[in-house]
């Protein structure tokens, strides 16, 4: 089975703090994801990366930068945490199509990180 | 720019009582409709991947089909533990990986 295992299920912080949330996954995929999940807006992607070392813009990348040195290893920093962050943020990984059997593209998630910020 | 529009909302089914979940997409190109089902607090679990209209899956008592424009998740005489978060996206072919979802149907069976 996939595991995508994330650092904290719940972390509190106060406003203009420095936050790193780790995302480890076991599967050797290549492509690992950041979203944030808030009520009504549904999953929105912030940054991906396809290889270590490389890395993509998603929807929503303002106030956020990410870090990939190892393959298995993914972490999402935010530079000067502000009230507007408080979210779930979730991480995932999925294989290339190519080595994908049970379906192309399908990303499997980690079990979330809740941020207050205060 | 990919949609996805999940409908109801909301569901509240008894029991046993069958019904069915909708996802309406707009995407060019379409690479993948993939459904999870999402419990509270934890991280979406992955159900289902559809390629091409036609297509249908399942999974217990779940099965999903695809058509041009939408999805249908349709649960099957329901449990308690079906209770959950149904969420659907699609995977088109504007951006390498990309994944657009909607927003999710909330599930609650009552015993």
């Amino acid at each position: 089975d996939v595991k995508v295992t994330q650092s904290s299920r719940y972390l509190v912080k106060r406003t203009g703090e420095k936050v790193f949330l780790e995302c480890v996954q076991d599967m050797d995929h290549e492509n690992m994801f950041w979203y944030r999940q808030d009520p009504g807006l549904g999953l929105r992607l912030i940054y991906f990366s396809y290889d270590v070392k490389m890395k993509e813009k998603g929807d929503i990348p303002e106030g956020y930068s990410v870090s990939r040195e190892k393959k298995e290893r993914f972490s999402l920093i935010l530079e000067s945490a502000s009230t507007n962050q408080t979210s779930m943020y979730l991480c995932a990984s999925s294989p290339p199509p190519i080595r994908e059997r049970e379906g192309r593209e399908t990303q499997y998630f980690g079990p979330g990180t809740r941020l207050l910020v205060l | 720019e990919d949609q996805v529009t999940q409908s109801p909302e909301a569901l509240r089914l008894q029991e046993g009582e069958s019904s069915s979940l909708n996802c309406s997409y707009t995407v060019s190109g379409l690479r993948g409709l993939f459904w999870y089902r999402q419990d509270p607090g934890k991280g979406p679990e992955f159900l289902f991947t559809l390629y091409s209209a036609g297509e249908e899956k399942e999974k217990e008592r779940l099965k999903a089909t695809l058509t041009k424009k939408e999805s249908f998740l349709h649960i099957t005489a329901p449990k308690p533990e079906d209770s959950a978060t149904y969420l659907c996206a699609v995977g088109g072919s504007g951006g390498y990986q990309k994944v657009t979802f909607g927003t999710g149907t909330k599930l609650q069976v009552i015993p």
